[in-house]
């Protein structure tokens, strides 16, 4: 079975910060991994996915992750914070790169300092 | 081009009543998957509909059903409500041809059980 597991349910950074958001997965097969973000009463958007291909991963707004095996992780950064990346953040698995069932972890919630 | 769509937005029901909730999938798409996210969770996987079947299914008792009609929208069921039932029920479409893996979300419909 697949799971994730994102370390921190809320983070605080300030605007211009480093944003960094921990991910560690469980896969008995190489997993598919995905961020999605979630703004207030809306639905998730996918941020970014890794599927086998290059492991350091550019996804939209300026974020990106990398897959390193080793570590059985998949870490969000963005270099530089800004007001409107205040949402929560959700890292998740699959199996396979068109299973579409993924397993969501219980999400890190992002507030930023002005 | 609309994207997911989903109704109603919010609703109120009391214990042992049903409910039904609807989706329409972005244009394009043929699959559709549902998800419950309850408060300060991540989602978890209900079913999976294609081709009018259900494909996939995740850990969720028979009073959760659901239906994928010719036109790919969508509607899920659930029977008996219980106070647990109270969540954000939500929509994503994919194009299972397309393999491209990602999920669009609609913004949910938030299911209120008294």
């Amino acid at each position: 079975a697949q799971s994730v597991t994102q370390l921190g349910s809320h983070v605080s950074v300030s605007e211009g910060a480093l944003v960094l958001l921990r991910c560690n997965y469980s896969s008995s097969v190489p997993p598919y991994l995905f961020w999605y973000v979630q703004y207030p009463n809306q639905g998730l958007q996918l941020l970014l996915k890794y599927t086998s291909a290059a492991t350091l991963v550019k996804g939209i707004n300026g974020f990106e992750a990398e897959f390193k095996k080793s570590e059985t992780s998949f870490h969000l950064t963005k270099p530089s914070a800004h007001m409107s990346d205040a949402a929560e953040y959700f890292c998740a698995v699959s199996r396979r790169s068109n299973d579409y069932k993924l397993s969501f972890g219980a999400g890190t919630t992002v507030t930023v300092r002005a | 081009d609309a994207g997911v769509t989903q109704s109603p937005t919010h609703l109120i029901k009391t214990r042992g009543q049903q409910v039904t909730l609807r989706c329409s999938p972005k244009s394009g798409h043929d699959t559709v998957s549902w998800y419950q996210q309850a408060l300060g969770q991540g989602p978890q996987f209900i079913f999976q509909y294609y081709e009018e079947e259900e494909r996939q299914r995740g850990n969720f008792p028979d009073r959760f059903s659901g239906h994928q009609f010719p036109n790919y929208s969508s509607e899920l069921n659930v029977n008996a409500l219980l106070l647990g039932d109270s969540a954000l029920y939500l929509c994503a479409s994919s194009a299972t041809r397309l393999n491209t893996g990602e999920l669009f979300f609609g913004e949910g419909s938030r299911l209120t059980v008294l």
